[in-house]
This record gives C-alpha cells, structure tokens and sequence, in this order.
C-alpha cells in the first residue's frame, strides 16, 4: 500500500521561503509530483521528481531523496497568490494523494 | 486549447437519483480518472481506465459506475447506492504508465444531495 504525510497547515509572510515536507510510505514508487489546489478550483501540476535531487521551475523547487523516501516543495520569494493548497502524490500507473498541506501567505 | 471539459459545475440531486457526471478530453491522453474530493480532504481515486473500453477501481468505486467507449471521453455515473454523494468530483487525464504522475484536471464538478 501507500501512504504520504505532510504537515497540515503552514504559515509564512510574503517574500520569504517556505518547505513544504513529504514522507512516503510505498511499494512500487516511481517518484513524488507536486500539485497546488487554489480553494474551490482543480489542483494543477507544479513538478515531479522520478530520481534523486533537485528540479527547480521558477520560483519554486522540488527535492526527491528515495533513499529517505523523503521530498521537500520549496517556494521561495512568496505571493499572496501562493496561498493554496499543496499536494505531493506517488504511484505508478495511478496516483495516492494525502490530505495535503494549506499554505497560508500573509503581508 | 486541449484540456479537460467537466459538466455540470454544479449539480443538486435528490436522494434516490442516480446523476451522471461528463467528462471530455482533448489532449488525446489514454488514461483517465475520477476523484472525489471531500472539505478539507485529499482526493481519493474512485475508478480510472487506461485503455479505450477497459477500466478498474480505485479505492472507493462503490455505489458508482464508468464506462469508456471513447477515448475522449468518460464519464461517471453516482447511482442511488452511494451513501454520501455530496462532493467535488474531479475528473483528469495522462499519459499511460509512468506518465500517470503528471495529470490533467478539470474544473471540478460539484454535487449536492438534497
């Protein structure tokens, strides 16, 4: 089975940076995405990492150490626009998604 | 544009009907899927298909059904024996295999139970 866990909620103010963490538990993993849920819209795809490192887009990174089975979503000089939902689902041929982590972004 | 057509937005159903919810694609994808997504939660799998005229359950496919006669489309139909329908049902698409971790969505439709 897989399971994914993320902190539920976490706060920042605007230009900063901010770590959203992942933890995984699975069998057959083929790599971690990221996807942001703005309230009451679709979630959208920012990322995926299928092997080790760093895939930086943008303002924001993403991280995959499998050895850990640990990944990391780093947003960096923040925007109220950031404030959203975001979501680090696994799997192979489908994807498990967790409760995901609320990004809040204040001035 | 290609993308992901979901209708209706939103839709009230009372209970004892079964609704069925479209979904159309353009981006000649082969896999599609249905989530559902409850406040507050993550979204759960509850059928995907990764093939024209095949398809499987995901976690929670009681008391709904799919069909896939074409590739663009799939739709999914929330009969009366699903318990607690009220929800936002989220349909997506990919490419097959590993291609499953990036994902498509649509707008969402949403559902309420009378």
């Amino acid at each position: 089975g897989q399971s994914l866990e993320q902190p539920s909620e976490v706060t920042a103010v605007e230009g900063a940076i901010v770590q959203i963490n992942c933890t995984y538990q699975t069998s057959g993993f083929y790599g971690l995405s990221w996807y942001q849920q703005h309230d009451g819209g679709a979630p959208t795809f920012l990322s995926y990492n299928g092997l080790d490192g760093l895939e930086e887009t943008g303002r924001f990174s993403s991280f995959l150490s499998r050895s850990d089975s640990y990944g990391y979503l780093l947003l960096q000089e923040l925007q109220m626009k950031d404030s959203a939902s975001y979501f680090c689902p696994g799997g192979y041929s489908t994807l498990t998604f967790g409760k995901g982590t609320m990004l809040l972004v204040s001035p | 544009d290609g993308g992901i057509t979901q209708s209706p937005k939103y839709l009230f159903r009372k209970e004892g009907q079964n609704v069925t919810l479209s979904c159309e694609q353009n981006l000649n994808h082969d896999a599609m899927y249905w989530y559902r997504q409850d406040p507050g939660q993550g979204l759960r799998l509850i059928y995907y298909s990764q093939i024209v005229n095949d398809f499987q359950k995901g976690d929670i496919a009681e008391g709904y059904s799919v069909s896939r006669e074409k590739k663009e489309s799939f739709p999914l139909t929330v009969t009366s024996a699903q318990k607690n329908p009220t929800a936002f049902y989220l349909c997506a698409s990919s490419i097959a295999g590993t291609g499953a971790n990036v994902l498509t969505f649509g707008a969402g439709s949403r559902l309420t139970v009378l």
